[in-house]
C-alpha cells in the first residue's frame, strides 16, 4: 500500500523566518509528487515534481525531489501571515486505472505569527 | 474556467438518514475523483471516474456508499445509513489526461458531512 509521512506535524515561526517542509514516500510505480496548500476548504495546487533534483520554484516557495531517497522538501523563505496553512504532499502512480489517483500525507500545519 | 463545484457545502444528518452530494467538474475534465478527509488528516481517495465509467473505488467506499457520473459530466456520492464515523469533509476533484501531467487536478470546496 502507498505511503506518505510528513514532518513535522506543526510548525510555529514568525513573520520572515524560513521554513522546511519534509515529505517521505513509499508508492509502487511513482508517477510524481505534489504539494498542496489547504487554507479553509480546497487544496490548492503548488508544485508537481517528476524528476530528481530540479527545483521548482513560484516566488518564495521551492521544491525538490529525491527520487532516490524517495523523499521531497518544501522550503519557504520571508514567510508571511498569509503563509499560514496546512501544506500536504501527495504521491502519483503511474499508468492503469491507478492514474492520477494521489496519496496524500497527513499534512504540516504552518502557523505564521507577525 | 469556473472551477469544480460542490453541493451542499455543508449538511447536518441524523444516523441512519441517507445523504446525496453533488460535484460539477470543470465542463472539459473527463476525470472526477472523490475523496474524504476527516480533521488531522489528508484527503483519502475513494473512487474515481473517467467519463461515465467508475474505474476505481476504495476499500474504504463501504457498501453503503455508491457514487454515479451517468452521463460523464456531474457526479453524485450517496451514503446510506449514515454513522458518525461518517463525518467528515468529502472532496470533489477533476482534471483532464493532459491536466494532470502538469498540475494535478482542480479541487472543490468540499461538502461537510456532520452525522449526529
Amino acid at each position: 500500500e502507498d505511503k506518505v509521512v510528513q514532518s513535522p506535524l506543526s510548525l510555529v515561526v514568525h513573520e520572515g523566518d524560513t521554513v522546511t517542509l519534509n515529505c517521505s514516500y513509499e508508492v509502487t510505480n511513482f508517477r510524481s509528487l505534489l504539494w498542496y496548500k489547504q487554507e479553509k476548504k480546497a487544496p490548492t495546487f503548488l508544485f508537481m515534481l517528476t524528476s530528481s533534483g530540479i527545483e521548482k520554484k513560484s516566488g518564495r516557495l521551492s521544491s525538490i525531489l529525491d527520487k532516490k531517497e524517495l523523499f521531497s522538501i518544501l522550503n519557504i523563505t520571508a514567510t508571511q501571515t498569509g503563509d499560514s496553512a496546512v501544506y500536504l504532499c501527495a504521491v502519483a502512480r503511474a499508468g492503469g486505472t491507478s492514474y492520477g489517483k494521489l496519496t496524500f500525507g497527513q499534512g504540516t500545519i504552518l502557523t505564521v505569527h507577525p | 474556467d469556473t472551477g469544480v463545484s460542490q453541493d451542499p457545502r455543508h449538511k447536518i444528518t441524523k444516523r441512519g438518514q441517507n445523504v446525496t452530494f453533488r460535484c460539477d467538474p470543470i465542463s472539459e475534465h473527463n476525470r472526477l475523483y472523490w475523496y474524504r478527509q476527516t480533521l488531522g488528516q489528508g484527503p483519502e481517495f475513494l473512487t474515481y471516474f473517467q467519463n461515465e465509467a467508475q474505474l476505481e473505488k476504495s476499500r474504504l467506499l463501504s457498501d453503503r456508499f455508491s457514487a454515479e457520473r451517468p452521463k460523464g459530466s456531474f457526479s453524485t456520492l450517496e451514503i446510506q445509513r449514515t454513522e458518525q464515523g461518517d463525518s467528515a469533509m468529502y472532496l470533489c476533484a477533476s482534471s483532464s489526461r493532459d491536466r494532470t501531467l502538469i498540475y494535478g487536478y482542480t479541487f472543490g470546496s468540499g461538502t461537510r458531512l456532520t452525522v449526529v
